[in-house]
């Protein structure tokens, strides 16, 4: 069965550093996602991406994060200066259609923030 | 924006018993209720979901509820077994998937 993969597992970065988290949704979603979950929380939403462009975005998206499809098959957040409250883990979810369908999670990037 | 309350946030039930878990969301527009059970370190499964134009549904050990006027949902868990341990989160979307807080729930044998 088909999974959404995200690399890496872990990443580690000093505070004020850029990090790069990819994410391979499966190959015939339409719509990806990007979620947050700080340790013992709740899931965040924080982005959706269809046809190339933001679809949706929460008040956690600003303007120190971006996302981008390079490929035809990654998909990119991005973080350009790391503070400590972004150490969480990061899910990628992706659905055949809007969020009104089924979206399946791939494992998670645990960001560390030092 | 959406936002979905979730009641308990513990659970400890016998093996064996129901376990029953309630959500309210805010925004009527919602109109899917996922569910995603959690376990420690892995990623949101989903378990079951619910769209607005049903009231109920049901796979095996599994049931959900959907009350749109009352604008809320729950899950229903019959039977339980010590795998089922976990922690649960409820959804609801319309154009972005907001989450509860969680419910940990805690069979024991």
């Amino acid at each position: 069965e088909p999974e959404v993969t995200q690399t890496p597992s872990h990443q580690v970065t000093q505070m004020g550093q850029e990090v790069i988290l990819r994410c391979v949704p499966i190959s015939n979603h339409l719509y990806f996602y990007w979620y947050r979950q700080i340790l013992g929380q709740k899931v965040e939403f924080l982005v959706s991406f269809y046809n190339n462009e933001i679809s949706e975005k929460s008040e956690i998206f600003d303007d120190q994060f971006s996302v981008e499809r390079p490929d035809g098959s990654n998909f990119t957040l991005k973080i350009r200066s790391t503070k400590l409250e972004d150490s969480a883990m990061y899910f990628c979810a992706s659905s055949v259609d809007r969020s009104s369908y089924e979206q399946y999670f791939g494992p998670g990037t645990r960001l560390t923030v030092t | 924006g959406e936002n979905v309350e979730q009641h308990p946030s513990t659970l400890s039930v016998q093996e064996g018993d129901s376990a029953v878990i309630k959500c309210t969301y805010s925004d009527s527009a919602s109109n899917y209720f996922p569910w995603y059970k959690q376990e420690l370190g892995k990623r949101p499964q989903l378990i079951i979901d619910i769209r607005s134009n049903v009231g109920e549904k049901k796979d095996q050990r599994i049931a959900v509820t959907l009350n749109k006027t009352a604008k809320h949902f729950s899950l229903h868990i019959t039977e339980t077994q010590p795998e089922d341990s976990a922690v649960y989160f409820c959804a609801a979307s319309i154009d972005d998937m907001r989450f509860g807080a969680g419910t940990r729930l805690t069979v024991k044998p």
